[in-house]
């Protein structure tokens, strides 16, 4: 049973708008969350994360939202650009297991 | 920044064959990770370790084994191939708590045909 879960396979939008994916958890026990970008042919690399005493957090153009109550945390891209083309794993870490759960991807096409 | 190396980018392997698949880490992290990436199943993983002679399975370990035995090199071992093991094999090393992230190496896409 997954844990962590994308629900949007791909996103499309348009430069300089507004980009939210979503991702949903069942583990009330996790202790960070995370999110990831990948390009083709590369390894995720690191974008953001929050932990889970905090609601918001902010870096540059990328904001990850946390509502615990509804096990669930979204990331905003403003505004978006056509480097932001990638895929987008949602992770969640939980100090016992000392391990990441990821989700299984949002694809986001930003269109110039 | 820490660098994760993957020894192949691509490899091609037959049926049966026995595969080893490398990583090297150089900012003495205690724990590496193999996870395998699949449309629509995101990065599951298969096995990690924490220490040196240490491993753990994860969610996935059945067809695979590891190998830890310096604390920079980390190696997958599909010990009989098989066609459901064609993926994307990503190794990654670090601590994500307090909010850091595992470094990625770049990846192994594994056919095996």
């Amino acid at each position: 049973d997954q844990q962590v879960k994308q629900n949007s396979p791909s996103l499309s939008v348009q430069e300089g708008r507004i980009s939210i994916l979503n991702c949903d958890y069942t583990n009330s026990m996790f202790d960070y969350f995370l999110w990831y970008k990948k390009y083709p042919a590369e390894g995720p690399t690191f974008l953001i994360s929050i932990s889970s005493i905090k609601d918001k957090n902010e870096d540059g153009r990328f904001t990850v939202f946390l509502n615990k109550s509804a096990k669930h945390l979204s990331l905003h891209i403003v505004p978006s650009q056509p480097g932001d083309s990638a895929v987008y794993f949602c992770a969640a870490w939980e100090a016992a297991g000392n391990k990441l759960t990821f989700g299984g991807g949002t694809r986001v096409l930003v269109k110039p | 920044d820490v660098k994760v190396t993957q020894s192949s980018r691509y490899l091609v392997k037959r049926t049966g064959e026995k595969v080893f698949l490398e990583c090297v880490q150089d900012m003495d992290h205690e724990n590496m990770f193999w996870y395998r990436q699949d449309p629509g199943l995101g990065l599951r993983l298969i096995y990690f370790s924490y220490d040196v002679k240490m491993k753990e399975k994860g969610d996935i370990p059945e067809g695979y084994s590891v190998s830890r035995e310096k604390k920079e090199r980390f190696s997958l071992i599909l010990e009989s191939a098989s066609t459901n093991q064609t993926s994307m094999y990503l190794c990654a090393s670090g601590t994500p708590g307090r909010g850091g992230g595992y470094t990625f190496g770049s990846g192994t896409r594994l056919t095996v045909v």
